[in-house]
């Protein structure tokens, strides 16, 4: 199976404008996480996505959003970007159903670097 | 709230000896704990999942312990190797399961 993919890998973008990242899942998986890496906060969860459907958020303002399309494939937006936005954006995406055991394969992140 | 602590500083050790990382936490009592190895600029690989009540769990040169009691996780690989150099991270579930906490995670050199 094809892992998963993330796009674009690199993007550079100025302050106060905004950006939308792509995660495309592995066959048959249906639950899509997306998480932000920076040196100083570590991997941070941002919200996951089942079904078409938000399941879980982490603590992150409302500037940063998702959606996730029938055939599984995810996106998020930041608007608004601020410098404390640049990081490394992962997807990762598992089975999904009624727990978390289930292995999440992460994608090769997106970096995000903000002017 | 719950919390993951791993050791910041980056571990050195020598070709062929046992490196041991280590995981703590507070405040919550998992179902289980993930191992992850991160290379740079590349997302986290799964590598072991140990469920609370297996206190031990090993994958080739990989060993994983899980002491409930002392609320902490040991990963240890064996005859370590350059290719083992990496940060690994330990991961839980938060309270419900829904969500994967990840610790800060600790970076393993290996010297020839």
């Amino acid at each position: 199976k094809a892992g998963v993919t993330q796009t674009p890998r690199y993007l550079i973008k100025t302050r106060g404008q905004q950006v939308t990242l792509s995660c495309s899942p592995i066959s048959g998986h249906r639950s899509v996480s997306w998480y932000q890496q920076t040196p100083g906060q570590g991997l941070q969860f941002l919200f996951e996505y089942f079904s078409e459907t938000q399941r879980n958020k982490g603590n992150f303002p409302g500037r940063f959003s998702g959606r996730q399309f029938s055939n599984s494939r995810s996106e998020m937006n930041v608007s608004t970007l601020e410098l404390g936005d640049s990081a490394l954006y992962l997807c990762a995406t598992r089975e999904g159903g009624t727990t978390s055991t289930d292995t999440q394969y992460f994608g090769p992140g997106t970096r995000l670097t903000v002017l | 709230s719950q919390k993951i602590e791993q050791n910041s500083e980056a571990l050195n050790i020598q070709e062929g000896k046992t490196a041991t990382l280590t995981c703590n936490y507070t405040n919550y009592s998992p179902a289980y704990l993930q191992w992850y190895r991160q290379d740079p600029g590349r997302g986290p690989v799964f590598l072991l999942l140990i469920r609370e009540n297996e206190k031990e769990k090993r994958k080739e040169r990989l060993k994983v312990t899980f002491d409930t009691t002392l609320k902490q996780s040991l990963f240890h690989i064996t005859a370590s190797q350059p290719a083992d150099s990496a940060t690994y991270l330990c991961a839980l579930p938060n309270t419900g399961g829904f969500k994967t906490i990840f610790g800060a995670g600790t970076r393993l050199f290996v010297k020839a």
